[in-house]
């Protein structure tokens, strides 16, 4: 099974500095379709989570383009360039190259 | 819009039985893998069980397997997830997902206890 290892598990950041968020998985994710299906998603306190990057890095409608995702292979990242009050949560990213799919741990931001 | 809506959680003493539905109000609904995701109080998103778009691939965490069964009807746009024998450890929000994530339930409140 694949494994997704997210750090750093808690990530303290102060308003408008930037925030990033590791993610490495056991195997590479690139699918023989020559994709690569990494998301991450937000979930806010109360309620559902929300995708916010697919395949690596593509924005989902309505995402701030404060977000972005980058990466390749095993190794990926979630960048949020100015954290703002409302990115307070918990980010998970998620393999679907194999079926079913995986969660990261989970990384808890909070503002200092 | 697609939007998900979940129903069936409730209070069930341990060892009794649950049926979780999730209907999709989307038009391709027939074409997605369907997912349920929880989250135990205090803990991350698990990934529970999934159901591939002709229902003939199924997925069960180790912990349930055996115990839950996930199931789709595409002339009604519902996936269901039967869940027998719970435990405490079975405590938790459980969502429904469309395949690739894009799409997410409200949340359905599973509790066990006596």
């Amino acid at each position: 099974d694949v494994v997704m290892v997210q750090s750093p598990l808690s990530l303290p950041v102060t308003l408008g500095q930037p925030a990033s968020i590791s993610c490495t998985s056991s195997q590479s994710l690139v699918h023989s379709d020559g994709n690569t299906y990494l998301s991450w998603f937000q979930h806010r306190p109360g309620q559902s989570p929300r995708r916010l990057l697919y395949k690596v890095s593509n924005r989902d409608s309505g995402v701030p383009d404060r977000f972005s995702g980058s990466g390749s292979g095993t190794d990926f990242t979630l960048k949020i360039s100015r954290v703002e009050a409302e990115d307070v949560g918990v980010y998970y990213c998620m393999e679907n190259t194999y079926w079913p799919y995986t969660f990261g741990q989970g990384t808890e931001l909070e503002i200092k | 819009e697609v939007q998900l809506v979940e129903s069936g959680g409730g209070l069930v003493q341990p060892g009794g039985s649950l049926r979780l539905s999730c209907s999709d109000s989307g038009f391709t609904f027939s074409s997605h893998a369907m997912h349920w995701v929880r989250q135990a109080p205090g803990k991350g998103l698990e990934g529970v069980s999934a159901v591939s778009s002709d229902g003939d691939y199924t997925y069960y965490l180790d912990s349930v397997e055996g115990r839950f069964t996930i199931s789709r009807d595409n002339s009604k746009n519902t996936v269901y997830l039967q869940m027998n024998s719970l435990t405490a450890e079975d405590t938790a929000v459980y969502y429904c997902v469309n395949g690739g994530g894009s799409n997410w339930g409200q949340g359905t409140t599973v509790t066990v206890s006596s």
